[in-house]
């Protein structure tokens, strides 16, 4: 089994809301990421915990924190987003960690920031 | 700087064409190139890695190829189900970050 799960699967938000994203996978992956992608772009990678550490933050805004409170589990918690936030949110799951090897994706949240 | 192309940007095929999809990239050292398959507002779906130059991979009617600069992945008699954004990431040796290419939209037309 290689699913990695997202909740919730939309989320419309203002700008002075706080709302967390959810991420979890059961496959005993020890990498976990959060990526961002607009219409029509790849990927673009925000985020990497590897063994439950925070290894590699691609200068996100500080109105992105994340979360890894087990090895299962990833959250993305956001306040005072902008409307240029709006996009997929997609996480991700590696066997291997320190980021290496194949990514397995979650189906991710569609943020609307209005 | 890393960088990976990929190309045509977009490609509209017949089904049954055969046709074939470009990575190419600049990094300091291979440590892996995968291709992802992306239906719209979905995740992706990985489909192969590649390590080494001359390695080829297959799965159902897709083909993947892997040489020192660039990866190919061949579609044998596309169907209107194959329609989907191929993507083309790699992982360079010395780093923990995979790079993604912009992707190559693919119509299959009946």
């Amino acid at each position: 089994d290689t699913e990695v799960t997202q909740t919730p699967k939309h989320l419309v938000m203002g700008m002075t809301n706080k709302k967390s994203l959810k991420c979890e996978q059961h496959m005993g992956h020890r990498a976990m990421y959060w990526y961002k992608q607009k219409a029509k772009k790849p990927p673009e990678l925000m985020f990497v915990y590897s063994y439950e550490k925070l290894s590699i933050n691609e200068s996100v805004p500080s109105r992105f924190s994340p979360e890894c409170p087990n090895s299962s589990l990833l959250n993305l918690h956001l306040h005072a987003l902008q409307p240029e936030d709006s996009a997929l949110y997609l996480c991700a799951s590696s066997q291997e960690g320190q980021g290496v090897g194949v990514q397995y994706f979650g189906p991710g949240t569609r943020l609307t920031v209005t | 700087e890393d960088q990976v192309t990929q190309s045509p940007e977009a490609l509209r095929l017949q089904e049954g064409e055969s046709s074939s999809l470009n990575c190419s990239y600049t990094v300091s050292g291979l440590r892996g190139l995968f291709w992802y398959r992306q239906d719209p507002g979905k995740g992706p779906e990985f489909l192969f890695t590649l390590y080494s130059a001359g390695e080829e991979k297959e799965k159902e009617r897709l083909k993947a190829t892997l040489t020192k600069k660039e990866s190919f992945l061949h579609i044998t008699a596309p169907k209107p189900e194959d329609s989907a954004t191929y993507l083309c990431a790699v992982q360079e040796g010395g780093g923990f970050k995979t790079i993604f290419g912009a992707g190559t939209r693919l119509f299959v037309k009946a």
